[in-house]
């Protein structure tokens, strides 16, 4: 079974550009996470989907931060404009939904470096 | 509002040793409570999860004991490996079957050779 593959692995852009990202979740995951990880800190949730709709988005800066996840397989999220602080890890996640005992499988994570 | 605390500094032990990690929480009540592995460049992996009303699970040489009344998980490695040198997180998941999670800080374990 293939893993979550996240794209870029590493960014590096000046503050005030764009930047976006992409997660394929492992086949017939229905939840998908958007977490990010400051260096040092545990993952934060930006934004959780449930097939191709919002669970929860109540950690996600929308006034520069959006996502989406059309068709309710692969997943985007995009930053923009960049500020100094989002520099961190993007780690995307997706979990099956048969119960609590399912976990979340995590991707390798896109680190991003705002210069 | 609702706080996770994991040992901040690095845990220092010696092969062969039981490493403990301690996990504390605040302000929540989570039906279950979760431990991930991350090693540098990767991100967390599953290792173990333990349900509210259980006291304690085992795996292999994994230990994790929850104590709803003291707010506390406790993460055991026993026989230590260097290859067990890693940084451990925990995630506490909601009662209301969101499972949206929230993760602790995560502490770093070095196994010394």
């Amino acid at each position: 079974e293939a893993g979550v593959a996240q794209s870029p692995r590493y960014k590096i852009i000046e503050k005030r550009q764009s930047v976006a990202f992409w997660c394929n979740p492992i086949s017939g995951h229905a939840t998908l996470y958007w977490y990010q990880q400051i260096l040092g800190q545990g993952p934060k949730l930006l934004i959780q989907f449930q097939n191709n709709g919002v669970v929860d988005d109540s950690q996600l800066p929308k006034d520069r931060f959006s996502a989406e996840r059309l068709k309710g397989v692969d997943s985007t999220l995009k930053i923009q404009p960049a500020k100094l602080e989002d520099s961190a890890v993007y780690l995307c996640a997706s979990r099956n939904n048969r119960g609590p005992q399912d976990t979340q499988y995590f991707g390798p994570g896109t680190r991003l470096t705002v210069l | 509002s609702q706080k996770i605390e994991q040992n901040s500094e690095a845990l220092n032990i010696q092969e062969g040793k039981t490493a403990t990690l301690t996990c504390n929480y605040t302000n929540y009540s989570p039906a279950y409570l979760q431990w991930y592995r991350q090693d540098p460049g990767r991100g967390p992996v599953f290792l173990l999860l333990i349900r509210e009303n259980e006291k304690e699970k085992r795996k292999e040489r994994l230990k994790v004991t929850f104590d709803t009344t003291l707010k506390q998980s406790l993460f055991h490695i026993t026989a230590s490996q260097p290859a067990d040198s890693a940084t451990y997180l925990c995630a506490l998941g909601p009662p209301s079957g969101t499972y949206k999670y929230i993760f602790g800080t995560g502490t770093r374990l070095k196994v010394l050779a």
